[in-house]
């Protein structure tokens, strides 16, 4: 059992946006500004798309958005293109004892 | 670049030890939290460890406290994590991520080195 919510699975056909959601609780998402977003492609390391809720690292295309409300946070790709299928997890601090919470993942099909 | 090379996997029975090692090459090893970050087969990823950049502060899992310990070596820009009384759950493919940023953000993965606990 993750201690973050995600949906299994998300679809959009190519040029459409997709938006995959994050949920959690007020010692974790809610709490904190620190929720990242990473992609992985089967059989490759995660990367990371998002960070501090809305940042994107250098090379992200902007076409990838983060944002949150409460204790949910969501991953908007916008402009869907075939390489964005992959698996996406969200992540949060929460807390001294516990510094990273994963969500269950995501599965993106580009339809 | 930056570059992180983990080694150290293998099959292991359970309640044995095993030792993985992380190269890590192309920033400031030594100005940077380290984590590991695990993955069981088919699964999701889950947190297991992050040391402080200076190895003074360590930070683990509930489901690993007391049976594994996190370490670095900045004059050898190593990480390190030694992993004792191993159990089937354990079985993962391990990540060693470079830590940067505010809220522990995980930056930079390795290729990740897999460890299988089984009789």
């Amino acid at each position: 059992q993750s201690a973050l919510t995600q949906p299994p699975s998300a679809s959009g056909s190519p040029g459409q946006s997709v938006t995959i959601s994050c949920t959690g609780t007020s010692s974790d998402i809610g709490g904190y500004d620190y929720v990242s977003w990473h992609q992985q492609h089967p059989g490759k390391a995660p990367k990371l798309m998002i960070y501090e809720v809305t940042k994107r690292p250098s090379g992200v295309p902007d076409r990838f958005s983060g944002s949150k409300s409460g204790n949910t946070a969501s991953l908007t790709v916008s402009g869907l293109q075939a390489e964005d299928e992959a698996d996406y997890y969200c992540s949060s601090y929460a807390g001294s004892n516990n510094l990273n919470v994963f969500g269950g993942g995501t599965k993106l099909t580009v339809l | 670049e930056v570059q992180l090379l983990e080694s150290g996997g293998g099959l292991v029975q359970p309640g044995e030890s095993l030792r993985l090692s992380c190269a890590a090459s192309g920033f400031s090893f030594s100005s940077y939290a380290m984590s590991w970050v695990r993955q069981a087969p088919g699964k999701g990823l889950e947190w297991v460890s992050t040391v402080t950049n200076d190895g003074g502060r360590t930070y683990y899992a509930d489901s690993v406290k007391g049976r594994f310990t996190i370490s670095r070596d900045n004059s050898k820009n190593t990480l390190s994590l030694q992993m004792n009384s191993l159990r089937a759950e354990d079985t993962a493919v391990y990540y060693c991520v470079e830590v940067v940023g505010n809220g522990w953000p995980l930056s930079q993965w390795g290729q990740g080195t897999l460890v299988t606990v089984s009789s």
